[in-house]
């Protein structure tokens, strides 16, 4: 059974950095490229970022270009997204998803990860 | 950009047929996949490729997409129906990957 897991998130303050991470198993990890996906408050669903499954093509949505960057670790079945420059807008639950297609991405999102929450705050 | 519009609510009877849809432009040259997401939890995938289910997904949540509109139904509504639906699709020219705006939908 796929499990994804998400860890790092905690209160930060305005300008900081914070680093999440994502523990995945029950699949071929290395074949599959993977989604962090946020939830402000209230909110609807907001895409973050893409990783292809060789950790050679990524993705971001407008609003985090440039301040995140995810990464990959297929030896250790991780998932990263380090965060700079955070700002109140980056408040969220953030989730780690797999996407369906098979070394490649643009498929669904097959699997999500419970999610880990991020406060931005003074 | 690619933008997705789905109403903000839709409300239906237990038993009756709920209908969200979600528009975008050009919306049959793109693959749409819904989700449902209920207080608390993680979206969950209920319709992938405009019309498949994942298994263990009801056969009462089925979905189309024609033309400029994607229609998630969900048939004979029970109350565990009560959620937020997200619609998703890949915008393969910009790489981005994008959402609806969420409906909720209310059971009466």
């Amino acid at each position: 059974q796929v499990h994804l897991v998400e860890s790092g998130g905690g209160v930060v303050q305005p300008g900081r950095s914070l680093r999440l991470s994502c523990a995945a198993s029950g699949f071929t990890f290395g074949a599959y490229a993977l989604h962090w996906v946020r939830q402000s408050p209230g909110k609807g669903l907001e895409w973050v970022a893409v990783i292809s499954y060789d950790g050679k093509n990524k993705f971001y949505g407008d609003t985090v270009k440039g301040r995140f960057t995810i990464s990959r670790d297929n030896s250790q079945n991780s998932l990263d997204l380090q965060m700079n420059s955070l700002g109140a807008e980056d408040t969220a639950v953030y989730f780690c998803v797999k996407d369906s297609s098979l070394l490649w991405f643009g498929g669904h999102m097959e699997v999500w990860g419970k999610g880990t929450t991020v406060t931005v705050s003074s | 950009s690619y933008v997705l519009t789905q109403p903000p609510s839709v409300s239906v009877a237990p038993g009756k047929t709920a209908s969200i849809s979600c528009g975008g432009q050009k919306f049959a040259s793109k693959t749409v996949h819904w989700y449902q997401q209920k207080p608390g939890q993680a979206p969950v995938l209920v319709v992938y490729g405009d019309s498949d289910r994942p298994s263990g997904i009801p056969e009462r949540f089925s979905g189309s997409n024609s033309g400029n509109t994607a229609t998630l139904s969900v048939s004979r509504v029970e109350a565990g129906d009560e959620a937020d639906y997200y619609c998703q699709v890949w915008d393969s020219r910009s790489d981005h990957w994008l959402f609806g705006g969420g409906t909720k939908l209310t059971v009466l």
